[in-house]
């Protein structure tokens, strides 16, 4: 999902079915990604990462895709439950510098 | 469990206070750690980052006498921020790189502050 302004960008899945965020990242000197579940009024959830040397990673029920090409990065959720419902950030590192987060996708379940 | 513990978990108190925010890591030991902050419905933005033993690090356009970091050990560090006014209200969560580890960081779960 794009974001637009201040507002995160929704995604509403009907319960077991697949779903797909999206993030496009800045640098191209980016050498790792994560992907992060925040769910209200709590800290980033690690969920999986992945480095640029490969385009694919898979998980439990997750898979991230990145495209170095475009500079964009997925995440996939398969059989989304509504325990998924969270907002999902990805972070780029580049090299030893800080993680630097994207703005957020916001995925309601809807069982 | 949770490797990094942050307290307190919320803080409501008077404009003009100070407001220290304290975070721990367990069972490893944290040299470098992070603060951001988030405003509601953004995005987790780096404020500064701890130096065990030495000045933080602050981001452009951050006061670092306003937030102040204190990294005096190597399983704490704590932020406080300065006579808070209500634009200081935010969401404020901590962070630890562990290379012993198989996530990069691990997150406090945030300390919401809100000033009246």
């Amino acid at each position: 999902g794009e974001s637009v302004g201040l507002h995160l960008p929704t995604l509403s899945v009907q319960e077991g079915d697949n779903s797909i965020i999206n993030c496009a990242y800045s640098n191209s000197a980016s050498d790792y990604f994560i992907w992060y579940k925040q769910e209200s009024g709590k800290g980033p959830q690690f969920i999986i990462d992945i480095r640029s040397n490969m385009d694919k990673r898979q998980g439990q029920r997750v898979t991230v895709l990145l495209n170095k090409t475009v500079k964009h990065l997925s995440l996939q959720i398969a059989a989304t439950q509504p325990g998924d419902s969270a907002v999902y950030f990805c972070a780029e590192e580049r090299g030893n510098t800080p993680l630097v987060f994207g703005k957020g996708t916001r995925l309601s379940v809807i069982a | 469990g949770a490797v990094v513990s942050q307290h307190p978990s919320r803080v409501i108190c008077k404009s003009g206070t100070s407001v220290k925010i304290e975070c721990r890591s367990l069972d490893f030991q944290a040299t470098t750690m992070f603060w951001y902050r988030q405003f509601p419905k953004q995005s987790l933005m780096l404020m500064a980052t701890s130096n065990e033993g030495s000045k933080a690090t602050y981001e452009q356009g951050v006061e670092k006498d306003k937030f102040l970091i204190n990294h005096a050990s190597l399983t704490l560090s704590t932020l406080t921020v300065t006579s808070a006014h209500p634009e200081d209200s935010s969401f404020y969560i901590c962070s630890a790189p562990d290379r012993g580890s198989n996530q990069p960081q691990h997150f406090g779960d945030g300390t919401r502050l809100s000033i009246l």
